[in-house]
């Protein structure tokens, strides 16, 4: 069973809509969570960061994060077609932290022009 | 543009073949991953390093793969007799800690006919 689990797995949203993805951990062990971004044919980029309960706001985008339902979620407001990507959530845990990240399986999002 | 340069971008093997793929991480980045992408988008960590030394790895008992990070030389890693499985993309990451941001590569896609 996945640790991390995402879904939507795929969503699609009109340009300059709100787009609402999450995540959800397993393992109570997790309590860093990233965001990265994989565009076609290239390698995943870093959009944010939450480690600590509550919101966090990056230009558009806004992560959430419940640590005790281990819930992530982001939105991405004012969607652009350059946000049309694959979208995955990431987490490392406290104990024996080398940096190991365990991945979801991603959500797709499609941006409509 | 990726910082983190990973060479081939696509390298094709027959069954049995050697494949070796190599990575120069970010200037300044001690910490180097790999990670293995399959085609359902699971990511699949494989070993990290800090200062050449290895941080943490999955059990390689099949001892086809290895990696190492030699200090003034690309990272590298290699599969000694590749498999149709293995056929993936190969993600090389960076970072400045073994907890922080990860930087990713444009990947190596291996096929195994």
């Amino acid at each position: 069973q996945q640790k991390v689990q995402q879904s939507p797995e795929s969503l699609s949203v009109p340009e300059g809509g709100m787009a609402s993805l999450n995540c959800t951990s397993s393992d109570r062990n997790f309590q860093y969570f990233w965001w990265y971004r994989q565009h076609s044919g290239e390698g995943p980029k870093a959009l944010m960061s939450i480690f600590s309960d509550g919101d966090k706001k990056e230009g558009r985008f806004t992560a959430h994060l419940n640590k005790a339902s281990l819930h992530v979620s982001l939105h991405i407001r004012d969607s652009q077609p350059s946000d049309s990507a694959l979208y995955f959530c990431a987490a490392s845990g406290l104990t024996g932290n080398t940096g190991k990240l365990i991945f979801g399986l991603g959500t797709t999002l499609q941006v409509q022009p | 543009n990726s910082k983190v340069i990973q060479t081939p971008r696509y390298l094709v093997k027959g069954q049995g073949q050697k494949a070796k793929m190599r990575c120069i991480p970010e200037k300044g980045h001690p910490v180097v991953f790999w990670y293995q992408q399959n085609k359902n988008n699971e990511f699949k960590f494989l070993i990290n390093f800090q200062n050449q030394e290895v941080l943490q790895q999955i059990d390689m008992t099949e001892k086809r793969f290895s990696a190492e990070c030699p200090s003034n030389s690309p990272c590298s890693l290699e599969i000694q007799s590749s498999e149709a499985g293995d056929s993936a993309l190969y993600l090389c990451a960076s970072s400045l800690s073994s907890t922080g941001q990860l930087y990713f590569g444009e990947g190596s896609k291996l096929t195994v006919l």
